[in-house]
């Protein structure tokens, strides 16, 4: 069955460290790998998506993800986060069937 | 310009009673969901129409219906509200009928509370 399993469940970084969000996934295809996020009180916003060619893709607010086959893993990556980044960031794998299915989510607190 | 709206933000409620939410986009989109997600912010697919039909219903008390009276709307009637309903309701909406691989955008969600 698929699946996905973010490892974290809150993370805290100070402003200007980089960031690392984990995202492992199980599915027996070539997946189709998301990262969305989530501001408080706010619905889902699509950061960045992987569906096959370039295993590094970019996306908004100077987010990306390395999609590895070998480890089964999407993480997102920032170099250096912003007060504004604070949310909840859900990874998603989206399969043949025409649905998505969420990670549990990875708080992210940023200190000034 | 709201892209996915819906209505009302907030809903609170007491067991037992019957309500709706409303979900309109303005995208042109032919395909719209919607997802719950619980108090610990695990979101799971509810159900998905393409064009005004069925397409997933997964596994959902029947007292969950959703109406589609056209492409650009999917409304969500619950019936006799437990209060294991309570929840954030989201809809969203992709372009074609592989949602899997469209962008699916998202509204900003219902707060449901049963009391």
């Amino acid at each position: 069955a698929q699946s996905v399993t973010q490892p974290d469940i809150h993370i805290t970084v100070s402003e200007g460290a980089s960031l690392e969000l984990r995202c492992n996934y199980s599915y027996g295809a070539t997946p189709y790998l998301f990262w969305y996020v989530q501001s408080p009180g706010q619905g889902l916003q699509l950061l960045l998506k992987y569906f096959s060619g370039d295993t590094l893709v970019q996306g908004i607010k100077g987010f990306e993800a390395e999609f590895k086959r070998s480890q089964s893993s999407f993480n997102l990556r920032k170099p250096s986060v912003h007060w504004s980044d604070a949310a909840e960031y859900f990874c998603a794998v989206g399969t043949h069937t025409d649905k998505l299915i969420f990670g549990t989510g990875t708080r992210l607190q940023v200190f000034p | 310009d709201t892209a996915v709206s819906q209505t009302p933000k907030y809903l609170v409620t007491q067991m037992g009673n019957d309500k709706s939410i409303k979900c309109e986009q303005n995208l042109g989109h032919d395909t719209m969901y919607w997802y719950k997600q619980d108090s610990k912010k695990f979101l799971k697919i509810m159900f998905s129409y393409n064009n005004k039909e069925l397409i997933i219903n997964e596994t959902v008390p029947n007292r969950f219906s959703p109406k589609s009276p056209d492409k650009a709307h999917l409304n969500l009637h619950i019936n006799s509200l437990e209060l294991g309903d309570s929840a954030v309701y989201f809809c969203a909406s992709s372009l074609g009928t592989s949602g899997s691989t469209d962008t699916q955008y998202f509204g900003p969600g219902t707060r449901l509370t049963v009391l």
